[in-house]
């Protein structure tokens, strides 16, 4: 079972407020990626990180999304200004290296009035 | 960049029946395969990891086939029971340097009945 911590489980914001969220991967595991699933069951990459490195990201990201792997505490993504189309769930996921299988959290269902 | 198509994306079975769940892929360079379930509320949970060298692979239950030649990735319950009951997604990544995000398919939704 996936040991990966994600907070909150649920988010409710408004349009144009900011929505954090974040995750604490699996002890050891240098590697995160955070993905978006709509309610279609589509999937989107966002971010990756190898320790606090950006290796990654979709220029979705670079735009209103922030997110950051600080030494010793949780990762984290942000949406700045959040907008309705941002209603998801956001998946974290770790991984022991880039070629290996990767684990998921939880998620953080956000949904944007 | 990479697509993944799978198919199909309802499938309901009687207990006991197999079902298969099939993705073609387009990347001739994708090198790492997995299977992922997603029960209601719940995140993915990983059943199986295939990689290029590796043709089947057999877990609890399934069958996980993969067909470089046609770029197919295929997975098989054998005897499904309701506890199989999940969205299944499969998910492609090259594996290579940074690029290594997953690219899923867009799920197949197994109804298992008793």
């Amino acid at each position: 079972n996936s040991k990966v911590i994600q907070t909150p489980r649920y988010l409710v914001k408004g349009q144009g407020q900011k929505a954090k969220m974040r995750c604490i991967p699996e002890k050891g595991h240098p590697v995160v990626f955070w993905y978006q699933q709509n309610k279609n069951n589509e999937f989107k990459f966002l971010i990756n990180f190898q320790n606090q490195e950006v290796l990654q990201q979709i220029d979705m990201t670079e735009k209103r999304f922030s997110a950051e792997c600080p030494s010793n505490s949780p990762c984290s993504l942000e949406i700045q200004s959040s907008e309705a189309g941002d209603s998801a769930l956001y998946l974290c996921a770790s991984s022991l290296n880039l070629s290996y299988e990767q684990y998921f959290g939880p998620g953080t269902r956000l949904t944007v009035l | 960049g990479e697509q993944v198509e799978q198919r199909p994306p309802h499938l309901s079975v009687r207990e006991g029946d197999s079902a298969v769940i099939t993705c073609t892929y387009t990347d001739p360079n994708s090198y790492y395969f997995f299977w992922y379930k997603q029960e209601p509320g719940a995140s993915l949970q990983l059943l199986m990891k295939v990689f290029s060298s590796t043709e089947i692979n057999e877990g609890q239950g399934f069958t996980v086939l993969l067909n470089k030649k046609d770029k197919r990735l295929s997975l098989n319950l054998t005897a499904a029971h309701p506890g199989d009951s999940a969205a299944y997604f499969c998910a492609v990544s090259d594996g290579g340097g940074s690029n290594a995000k997953l690219t899923f398919g867009k799920g197949t939704k197994l109804s298992v009945k008793s």
